[in-house]
């Protein structure tokens, strides 16, 4: 059974800060790794992640995946109250279904 | 911008109650998902469809049933709820080979 597996679960930090998420997967097939930011309503995509050691920027975000060691990180520098969220690791294998880990909740205080 | 709608953002019923979610996407997505998120357990997926008319369980269909008579249309039934399935359900699709699943803004059901 696929599984995916997020650390830590919750994190506090204060602005300024930067944060390393993590997201470890087991998949019998593999096709991507997927990133997204949950505030208060739906998941929005944040990055995905095909190929190892290429990093995926965006902002003060970026993220890289690791496909022999089976992992990925988030990285989130000079963090701002508004990165304050629930981040999501999902991983995509042979069909269309995503699975999801539990996420990381980062509370950002000012 | 692909769009998913779902018809009810809160709602409250009463235990034994039958209880429809309603999902519709305009991107003529084949593949559609319904999702259930609580706190500490994450995203799990009750059921998905990849086609009109398809479906298959996902982890945990237990007390849900689906129905996909319209490719734009994916519908979550709770046939008689239970205060355990008090949740926030989310919607999703995405196009067969994409990798980026699009979601609902979420509906969150309380059971009383």
């Amino acid at each position: 059974e696929d599984k995916v597996v997020q650390s830590p679960l919750s994190l506090v930090v204060h602005e300024g800060d930067t944060v390393t998420l993590n997201c470890s997967y087991e998949v019998t097939n593999f096709r991507s790794l997927l990133w997204y930011k949950q505030e208060k309503k739906a998941p929005t995509f944040l990055f995905m992640l095909t190929s190892s050691g290429i990093e995926k920027k965006s902002g003060r975000l970026s993220s890289i995946l690791d496909k022999k060691e089976l992992f990925s990180i988030l990285n989130i520098t000079a963090t701002q109250t508004g990165d304050s969220a629930v981040y999501l690791c999902a991983h995509q294998g042979g069909s269309e279904k995503l699975v999801f880990g539990k996420g990381t909740k980062l509370t950002v205080n000012p | 911008d692909v769009k998913v709608t779902q018809s009810s953002r809160y709602l409250v019923k009463r235990t034994g109650e039958k209880v429809f979610l309603e999902c519709v996407q305009d991107m003529d997505h084949e593949n559609m998902f319904w999702y259930r998120q609580d706190p500490g357990l994450g995203l799990r997926l009750i059921y998905f469809s990849y086609d009109v008319k398809m479906k298959e369980k996902g982890d945990i269909p237990e007390g849900y049933s689906v129905s996909r008579e319209k490719k734009e249309r994916f519908s979550l039934i709770l046939e008689s709820a239970s205060t355990n399935q008090t949740s926030m359900y989310l919607c999703a699709s995405i196009h067969s080979g994409a990798n980026v699943l699009t979601f609902g803004a979420g509906s969150r059901l309380t059971v009383l």
